[in-house]
């Protein structure tokens, strides 16, 4: 049983482009959490959704960035007109059909901005 | 307010010693969980151990034990004997929740453990 993949391992773009950030649970996982690791910094939760649904994107910056789970396919974490403050590295966590359930946490993804 | 704290921005210990990585939390939630997790420098998030508010005794996983006093709101990690891989960066973290909010992670800031040959 593969555990939580998340892709591109290292992304590097220019302010303004875009950066979309996949991630695919464990089989059998319907929720997924996205974390937020600026440098020298814990994780901070960004938004957590189940399939097709964002049940608390409460820690998701209101502007350029979005998330989405879609019924087939990874989670896509998008954002948009990336400056260098959102350089950070992006953390994936899945979990079972119990919200409760513990959280599996992929190997992150390191945005550079340059 | 800070839900994790943990006060202790790098500790160093001597190899084969044990160490004690300090963990305070701030709920009023019943029910919630405390784990710790070790991040190295490859940047991985490992999970190292586990405690539920209303488990009894506190949570070991081999070398690693969660000195677990909820009165006091704190569930500082002991790691004894330590080895020269155990150095990396260590966060306390909190679940609180429910079934229809999920089970999202309150992380601390870390504690960079240096273990010195």
């Amino acid at each position: 049983n593969a555990g939580v993949m998340q892709n591109p391992r290292h992304l590097v773009r220019r302010r303004g482009q875009e950066a979309r950030l996949r991630c695919s649970p464990m089989k059998g996982h319907s929720h997924v959490y996205w974390y937020r690791q600026l440098p020298e910094e814990g994780l901070k939760f960004m938004v957590y959704l189940q399939k097709e649904n964002i049940i608390d994107e409460s820690g998701m910056p209101k502007e350029r960035f979005s998330a989405e789970f879609p019924k087939e396919g990874p989670s896509i974490l998008r954002i948009q007109q990336v400056v260098r403050g959102d350089s950070a590295a992006y953390f994936c966590a899945s979990s079972p059909a119990s919200a409760l359930g513990d959280q599996y946490f992929g190997p992150g993804t390191r945005l550079l901005v340059l | 307010a800070q839900k994790i704290t943990q006060t202790q921005p790098g500790m160093f210990v001597q190899e084969k010693e044990a160490v004690t990585l300090d963990c305070t939390y701030d709920t009023s939630d019943p029910s919630y969980g405390l784990f710790w997790y070790k991040q190295p420098s490859s940047g991985e998030m490992i999970f190292l151990i586990y405690q539920g508010s209303y488990d009894q005794q506190n949570a070991t996983e081999g070398r690693y034990s969660l000195n677990f006093q909820k009165a006091r709101k704190s569930a500082n990690l002991v790691i004894s004997a330590s080895q020269l891989g155990d150095s990396a960066m260590y966060f306390c973290a909190m679940r609180e929740g429910s079934e229809t909010s999920g089970s999202r992670l309150t992380f601390g800031e870390g504690t960079q453990l240096t273990v010195n040959p």
